[in-house]
């Protein structure tokens, strides 16, 4: 089956500017999940979705950045204006699991991310 | 809140040494335990992973065992190769959600 797809591969913004982030899931995976992940660090969870409502956003600093997946396939992060703190790899996942459905454990297939750097 | 806590790294091994990265978590209810590993310029992908207490997850030769009592979950390989350098993520899984939460990561270097 085909992966999780993202694009771009790299960005390189000055900060104030805005940038947007595209995120294909595997086909029929419910859930989608976006982390932000510094370097050094392990992936922070900005934002899960289950089809195309969010379930948590408790970590997205909402006066910059938004998420959202419409038909619940794809889905875009866009983050408006940049800081120079948002310099980071954007990793998109999904997942099969569904709440109340119990399918053993959730497995996350991440693309393969997006390198910011703000300048 | 839920959390996990690696060892700090890097780890540097030499080829055919034993490996242990230490994992321990907190979290409410019954978590879920995994390992993902990113290769260098790899997106990150599942290792490994147990559902319950005293369950073992195996895969590529590396082995981790689900203590409940100790909450930990710690990551073991007997003879590590120069192609297993890469990071290494412990990971959990809980609530109605199944929300995933990360370590920080354990650097591994094998030298020839």
């Amino acid at each position: 089956e085909a992966g999780v797809a993202q694009s771009p591969r790299y960005k390189i913004i000055e900060k104030r500017q805005s940038v947007a982030f595209w995120c294909n899931p595997i086909s029929g995976h419910a859930t989608l999940y976006w982390y932000q992940q510094i370097l050094g660090q392990g992936p922070k969870l900005l934002i899960q979705f289950q089809n195309n409502g969010v379930v948590d956003d408790s970590q997205l600093p909402k006066d910059r950045f938004s998420a959202e997946r419409l038909k619940g396939v794809d889905s875009t992060l866009k983050i408006q204006p940049a800081k120079l703190e948002d310099s980071a790899v954007y990793l998109c996942a999904s997942s099969s699991q569904r709440q109340g459905v119990s399918s053993g454990a959730n497995v996350l297939t991440f693309g393969a991310g997006s390198r910011l750097t703000v300048l | 809140g839920d959390s996990v806590t690696q060892m700090e790294g890097p780890v540097t091994l030499s080829e055919e040494a034993f490996l242990t990265i230490n994992c321990t978590y907190t979290a409410t209810g019954y978590p879920s335990l995994f390992w993902y590993v990113q290769y260098p310029g790899e997106g990150l992908q599942l290792l490994l992973k147990a559902t319950k207490a005293d369950d073992k997850g195996s895969n590529k030769g590396f082995e981790a065992t689900y203590r409940k009592e100790t909450t930990s979950f710690h990551l073991e390989k007997g003879s590590v190769q120069v192609s297993d350098s890469a990071v290494y993520f412990c990971a959990l899984t809980s609530g109605g959600y199944q929300k995933v939460t990360f370590g920080t990561g354990t650097k591994l270097q094998v030298i020839p």
